[in-house]
C-alpha cells in the first residue's frame, strides 16, 4: 500500500515568508508526528498527533511553528516568518497503534 | 527525558569487514529501541528494533541486543557490503506517546 507522503518535496522561500508543508499519513495511522533533521542538531521531534489532537507540543522551537491535523488524516505544519536557521529537512512519521513509526521522504527547506 | 548516545562518525570499512557501531541511551522505564537507516537520497527506514531486554533484532545481516544491564544497542554485521553505505540512526521511543529520541546518527561508506 501507499507509504507517508509529504509535499512539497523541495521548498524555498525567502527570509520572513510563511511556509506550509503537508504530510499525508498511511491509511489507518492513528498517530503522527513530525520531526526536523538539520545539520546542527540532528533529528528532533516537534509534534505529536493522536488523531487530530496534539497532546505533546514540547518540540516545537518557537511560536512561528503551529501544526494542524483533520479528519485523523492530513496534517499541515505551518512555519510563519521564516528564519534561515528554519532551514532543514522537516520529517513526518505515522504510526498504527503498538507498531512502529514510517517516515516520509522529507521536504526540504531553504530559506534565504 | 531519553537520550541517545551514538558513535561518532565518521566510519569507513573496506568490503566483508566486521562492523560495529556502539549506541548507549539513558530513559526511565523499559523503552523500545531502534536502529533506523537513511541511504543517500532517501528517507528514514527502520532496519530493525527490540522491545524488551535481551531481545534481539536482526535485518538484513544486521543484528542488535537489548542489553538492559549495559543500557546498550549496539549495531554489529559480520560481513559489510558496498550497498551498507548509509547513515545509520540509533533510536529510543517514549513510553506513551512513543515519540522517538534520536542519537546524531553515524556515516558510514564501504570501500570496495
Amino acid at each position: 500500500g501507499a507509504g507517508v507522503s509529504q509535499s512539497p518535496s523541495n521548498k524555498v522561500t525567502e527570509k520572513g515568508k510563511d511556509v506550509e508543508l503537508r504530510c499525508d499519513p498511511i491509511s489507518g495511522h492513528t498517530a503522527l508526528y513530525w520531526y526536523r533533521q538539520s545539520l546542527g542538531q540532528g533529528l528532533e521531534f516537534l509534534i505529536y498527533f493522536q488523531g487530530n489532537s496534539a497532546p505533546d507540543k514540547s518540540g516545537l522551537p518557537s511560536d512561528r511553528f503551529s501544526a494542524e491535523r483533520t479528519g485523523g488524516s492530513v496534517s499541515t505544519l505551518t512555519i510563519q516568518r521564516t528564519q534561515q536557521e528554519d532551514s532543514a529537512v522537516y520529517l513526518c512519521a505515522s504510526k498504527a497503534f503498538q507498531e512502529t513509526q514510517y517516515f516520509g521522504p522529507g521536504t526540504r527547506l531553504l530559506v534565504l | 527525558g531519553n537520550s541517545v548516545t551514538q558513535m561518532e562518525g565518521p566510519v569507513t570499512l573496506s568490503e566483508e569487514a566486521f562492523l560495529t557501531i556502539n549506541c548507549t541511551y539513558t530513559a526511565t522505564g523499559y523503552p523500545s529501541l531502534f536502529w533506523y537507516v537513511q541511504y543517500p537520497g532517501e528517507g528514514l527506514q527502520l532496519l530493525l528494533k527490540a522491545t524488551k531486554a535481551d531481545d534481539k533484532g536482526s535485518n538484513k545481516g544486521f543484528e542488535a541486543t537489548y542489553r538492559k544491564e549495559t543500557t546498550s544497542f549496539h549495531l554489529e554485521k559480520g560481513s559489510v557490503q558496498v550497498s551498507d553505505s548509509a547513515v545509520y540512526f540509533c533510536a529510543i521511543e517514549d513510553f506513551g506517546n512513543e515519540k522517538l529520541t534520536f542519537g546524531t546518527g553515524t556515516r558510514l561508506t564501504i570501500i570496495p
